[in-house]
């Protein structure tokens, strides 16, 4: 059972570059989000999917595009990458979607430069 | 005003000692309330959870809950130098796939 995993783990960019980072679970959730954490500003959400087939913007959606591939996977593009978005990227699964006692199972983390 | 709230840091304390940990969130209708520890170059991991106010204890953490003054807060008792790490509190607004994230407190426990 690996739970949720991201490829890659690292990876520099110049700008302009594109990328997709990858995100799949073996959790069998319906809910995944991406959030990026920064010094000083915490967790914020870009973009999640509540199910299977559906999208939405988060906090900070500017410059990303997301994919819900099937149920297991949740891919994040960055068309052209800027040096604001460097940051350490977390794939997130929930396993419901608004009941109250659902929680969050993060992924390890892609760390991202952009230079 | 910040959805959710915490003191950055550091809160150092002795080995052995209680660590006091406070959050605060401005959305009156939340429902669920969540600590997450994160070591510096990992990921965050869920250690808490509550929904009811009052107390609940899970080993040496207890959560703590006020929806009247909203505020959330977490105890750790005989704290350990393997504790130090960075603790955040997520609040999840009702009605909404969304966790909203404070930025942290970061613990010190000193050997």
């Amino acid at each position: 059972n690996a739970g949720v995993t991201q490829t890659p783990k690292f990876q520099v960019l110049k700008t302009g570059q594109s990328m997709t980072l990858q995100c799949a679970q073996d959790m069998n959730h319906n809910s995944m989000y991406w959030y990026r954490q920064d010094p000083g500003m915490g967790l914020r959400l870009i973009y999640y999917s509540a199910s299977e087939g559906t999208t939405d913007k988060g906090e900070v959606p500017n410059g990303y595009n997301v994919s819900r591939l099937n149920k297991r996977e949740f891919s994040l593009r960055l068309e052209s990458a800027a040096p604001s978005q460097t940051s350490v990227y977390f794939c997130v699964t929930q396993s419901g979607g608004r009941e109250a006692t659902d929680t969050q199972y993060f992924g390890p983390g892609t760390r991202l430069t952009v230079l | 005003q910040k959805e959710v709230e915490q003191n950055s840091g550091p809160l150092s304390v002795p080995e052995g000692a209680i660590a006091s940990l406070n959050c605060t969130y401005s959305d009156r209708g939340s429902q669920s309330f969540f600590w997450y520890r994160q070591y510096s170059g990992k990921s965050p991991e869920l250690i808490m959870s509550i929904y009811s106010n009052g107390d609940k204890e899970d080993g040496r953490f207890t959560a703590q809950l006020n929806k009247a003054s909203q505020y959330v807060s977490l105890l750790i008792r005989d704290s350990q130098p393997s504790d130090s790490a960075t603790y955040l509190c997520a609040v999840n607004p009702p009605g909404t796939y969304k966790y909203i994230f404070g930025t942290g407190t970061r613990l010190k426990v000193l050997a």
